[in-house]
């Protein structure tokens, strides 16, 4: 089975710029999460989706955003770049479960996006 | 708030030595923790969790709900064994929706 991809791999932008970064899960999982992963701050969590809804959110200002499309496929979008986003964003894939199941599912981690932005 | 803490950022140790890392939560719920580990030019991969209680790769880890502590230890560690660790505290967020909190890892290094 493929693991979780992203592209693209590296990326450089400058500030004011926007970026969108782009998550392929394991086949037949529903659900994405996003972590952005820096020096500093470590490993944090921006987002989850499941079945193209957003069902959680991180600590993180609105210039963070995501989707995810009916294949499970998703992005994210970081708008109006500043010098702090320059991170390891990771994103993780796990088969999920609707709302009336409470069941932790392994997440799957991809290679991950590097950002820097100037 | 829940909070992950791994006091050590560097822990050196000499093949065959045993090995411990620690791990330290808060959270005011019932836990449910995590060791991941990423070896060098290798993505994050899960190790063990507490709840299957099991032995990957000779390495260990008990919850200590007293001392809110979940510690990685392997009797005799080995040069592969070499990686960045990192502790994790999942967190219901309702909806049938979990997120991780992480520690900040240990990079654990074994002299050969």
């Amino acid at each position: 089975k493929a693991g979780v991809t992203q592209t693209p791999r590296y990326l450089i932008k400058t500030r004011g710029q926007q970026v969108t970064l782009s998550c392929s899960p394991i086949s037949g999982h529903r659900s994405v999460s996003w972590y952005q992963q820096t020096p500093g701050q470590g490993l944090q969590f921006l987002f989850e989706y499941f079945s193209e809804t957003q069902r959680n959110k991180g600590n993180f200002p609105g210039r963070f955003s995501g989707r995810q499309f009916s294949n499970s496929r998703s992005e994210m979008n970081v708008s109006t770049l500043e010098l702090g986003d320059s991170a390891l964003y990771l994103c993780a894939s796990s088969f999920g479960t609707s709302g009336r199941v409470r069941r932790y599912n392994e997440q799957f981690f991809g290679p991950g996006t590097r950002l820097t932005v100037l | 708030a829940q909070r992950v803490t791994q006091p050590e950022k560097l822990l050196s140790v000499f093949k065959g030595a045993p090995v411990e890392l620690k791990c330290n939560y808060s959270y005011s719920g019932s836990p449910e923790l995590f060791w991941y580990v990423q070896y060098s030019r290798q993505r994050l991969q899960l190790l063990l969790r507490h709840i299957s209680r099991e032995s990957i790769k000779g390495f260990t880890a008990d919850l200590n709900k007293g001392e809110t502590s979940f510690h990685l230890k392997k009797p005799f560690a080995q040069e592969e064994d070499s990686a960045m660790y990192y502790c994790a505290l999942s967190l219901y967020s309702g909806a049938g929706s979990y997120q991780l909190t992480f520690g900040k890892g240990t990079k654990l290094s074994v002299i050969p």
